[in-house]
């Protein structure tokens, strides 16, 4: 009955690996995101996909690379790991539409560490 | 661009006391304004939001309030105990798909 759930919870992995973190929701919702938490908390956006197109990409280097094969899916594959990837990871969703912002429900958030 | 300016950074009360915390957006065009609470380890959460065409909300111990004018709006906590200590986001949206927070402000009620 988890309402946005991602996988996996921790990831540990060396520089330059290629990983996926995996999000579904069952909210029914229309619109899906993904956001980076870094140490200091700061939350940003980082792509917004509404009914399995992109909408919003935040400069967000080309090694990242969302897929949403459903309007319930939204996963991300990063290339080439460095560093500064390392953060926690949200996906979240929400009944967006033309006529504004509703509350966004987040996933539980995938620590990724990288060696 | 757009940003979301939020103060203090951290904040620490006495159980039973007030917490107001402070933010500014820069986009005119926002209209909708959530406040989110995240615990140690866990998801950010949504406490309450307004919408622009409102000046106040209340939720039992908490209130928002908005001055479109000035562009910020604050987060009122009354009465503060032990479980409400966890770090508190502001954010703001014009309808576009995009939230944009704030950076945070670390809560402490001590007991």
């Amino acid at each position: 009955d988890t309402a946005v759930s991602q996988t996996p919870k921790y990831l540990v992995t060396q520089m330059g690996n290629d990983k996926s973190i995996k999000c579904e929701q069952n909210l029914g919702h229309d619109t899906m995101y993904w956001y980076k938490q870094d140490s200091k908390k700061f939350l940003k956006i980082m792509f917004s996909y509404n009914n399995k197109e992109l909408i919003i990409n935040e400069t967000v280097p080309n090694r990242f690379s969302p897929k949403s094969p459903d309007k319930a899916h939204l996963n991300l594959h990063i290339n080439s790991l460095e560093l500064g990837d390392s953060a926690v990871y949200f996906c979240a969703s929400s009944q967006d539409g033309a006529g504004g912002s509703n509350e966004q429900f987040f996933g539980p958030g995938t620590r990724l560490t990288v060696l | 661009g757009e940003n979301v300016e939020q103060h203090p950074s951290t904040l620490s009360v006495q159980e039973g006391d007030s917490a107001v915390i402070k933010c500014t957006y820069s986009d005119s065009a926002s209209n909708y304004f959530p406040w989110y609470k995240q615990e140690l380890g866990k998801r950010p959460q949504l406490i309450i939001d307004i919408r622009s065409n409102v000046g106040e909300k209340k939720d039992q111990r908490i209130a928002v309030t908005l001055n479109k004018t000035a562009k910020h709006f604050s987060l009122h906590i009354t009465e503060t105990q032990p479980e409400d200590s966890a770090v508190y986001f502001c954010a703001a949206s014009r309808g576009s798909y995009k939230l944009i927070f704030g950076s945070g402000t670390r809560l402490l009620v001590r007991p």
